[in-house]
């Protein structure tokens, strides 16, 4: 299978703490993406970092790009309440339309 | 505003019925995606289409046909339903080629008795 896989499956934090999730792919990739998912819904893009760039930020988030170890990793800094949800990674490999996704990591964030 | 929608958001079906499953994007995008989740397995691709009347097969295309007479609209059909094929079902689109964002539909649940 070429499904990415993300790491922990599940995390529970203290609102205000930080949140990292990772993301593991199997080969060459045009671009990466995060996206998240609240309870039952459908999925929305959180940012977009591609095979040539190193680290990414947008607001809270901060995303990185390891293409050596073919990793990515999503920190949201000083998490809140709202961010509880489900995140997904998403890999676009070379020469292909295909976006795979990864299993996802389940966020707690407690009030 | 993106908007994609999906006919339903709960549909239930006996086994053996023929399912059809609506997706309408209005941001007149080239690239639109079926997709099924269920737990501990995450989002596997189903069909996707690139351009009016094209499909190609994505990872689990076993039991599913697909339809795109219009830009804006992409059909999903079980010729067939079974019990395993109950899940949730995620459309998406995307501006053509392959490095943009996807826009999700709501989702439609579908369970198979």
């Amino acid at each position: 299978s070429q499904q990415g896989e993300e790491d922990p499956q599940a995390l529970s934090i203290q609102e205000g703490e930080n949140a990292t999730m990772n993301c593991s792919y199997k080969t060459s990739i045009n671009n990466l993406q995060w996206y998240r998912q609240n309870s039952g819904r459908g999925l929305v893009h959180l940012i977009l970092i591609r095979s040539n760039e190193r680290e990414k930020h947008s607001g809270r988030l901060r995303v990185t790009l390891d293409t050596s170890k073919k990793s990515s990793s999503l920190l949201i800094t000083a998490s809140r309440a709202a961010d509880t949800a489900s995140y997904f990674c998403a890999t676009v490999y070379t020469g292909t339309y295909k976006y795979i996704f990864g299993t996802g990591t389940r966020l707690k964030v407690l009030a | 505003d993106v908007k994609v929608t999906q006919s339903s958001r709960y549909l239930v079906k006996r086994t053996g019925e023929k399912v059809f499953l609506e997706c309408v994007q209005d941001m007149d995008h080239e690239n639109m995606f079926w997709y099924r989740q269920d737990p501990g397995l995450g989002l596997r691709l189903i069909y996707f289409s690139y351009d009016v009347k094209m499909k190609e097969k994505g990872d689990i295309p076993e039991g599913y046909s697909v339809s795109r007479e219009k830009k804006e609209r992409f059909s999903l059909i079980l010729e067939s339903a079974s019990t395993n094929q109950t899940s949730m079902y995620l459309c998406a689109s995307s501006f053509g080629g392959s490095q943009n964002e996807q826009y999700f539909g709501p989702g439609t649940r579908l369970t198979v008795t």
